[in-house]
């Protein structure tokens, strides 16, 4: 595997489910990050994590629990979520803080569907 | 507040016929400028970064271009696989955050 990947790639779930999604990163990289895509809509940073701590959390309802156990790994937490939280969830990586801009790499991302 | 605007919302083109995609800007410290392409159902994929005004980067069909309030994303003779979503997103300051813009919609007929 390269890059950055994401499982699953499609998951519906009921309102009282509970369910994760799962992210890792075969770059090297120290940062990770979680994204929302909705549609028409840019997308959203949800958390950032950096050497495996939380360095970001955008206001995100506490449904969504980020997890990230090492540098290479980052799963999202999901519990009674709402239908409005149906979106395509995208995960990324980056260097980690260098001081200059730095490109995140993203993953295929997770379509959810809360029904 | 720092604000990431692109446009056209949409743009269809004709096989070969060249255009510009335009970012225009508003952060305190601007850290890099970031396109991506992205295609239905995909995760965004990396083109460019720019980090000062002036800066230009080229990569087969696509030139992007930074001042200190705008980019724009050159397309020279495009083909129907240039067609996607190209977002254009900015860092600034120290934090971790990107802000995106809502993309611009190609669509390349041949």
């Amino acid at each position: 595997e390269t890059g950055v990947t994401q499982t699953p790639r499609h998951l519906v779930m009921g309102m009282t489910n509970k369910k994760s999604l799962k992210c890792e990163q075969h770059l090297g990289h120290n940062a990770m990050y979680w994204y929302k895509q909705s549609a028409k809509k840019p997308l959203e940073l949800m958390f950032v994590y950096n050497f495996k701590e939380q360095t970001e959390n955008n206001s995100v309802p506490s449904r969504f629990s980020p997890e990230c156990p090492n540098s290479s790994h980052l799963f999202l937490h999901l519990h009674t979520l709402q239908p409005e939280d149906s979106a395509l969830y995208l995960c990324a990586s980056s260097q980690g803080l260098t001081g200059q801009g730095e490109t995140q790499y993203f993953g295929p991302g997770t379509r959810l569907l809360v029904l | 507040e720092d604000q990431v605007t692109q446009s056209p919302e949409a743009l269809r083109l004709q096989e070969g016929e060249s255009s510009s995609l335009n970012c225009s800007y508003t952060v305190s410290g601007l850290r890099g400028l970031f396109w991506y392409r992205q295609d239905p159902g995909k995760g965004p994929e990396f083109l460019f970064t720019l980090y000062s005004a002036g800066e230009e980067k080229e990569k087969e069909r696509l030139k992007a271009t930074l001042t200190k309030k705008e980019s724009f994303l050159h397309i020279t003779a495009p083909k129907p696989e240039d067609s996607a979503t190209y977002l254009c997103a900015v860092q600034e300051g120290y934090t971790d955050k990107l802000i995106f813009g809502t993309g611009t919609r190609l669509q390349v007929f041949p």
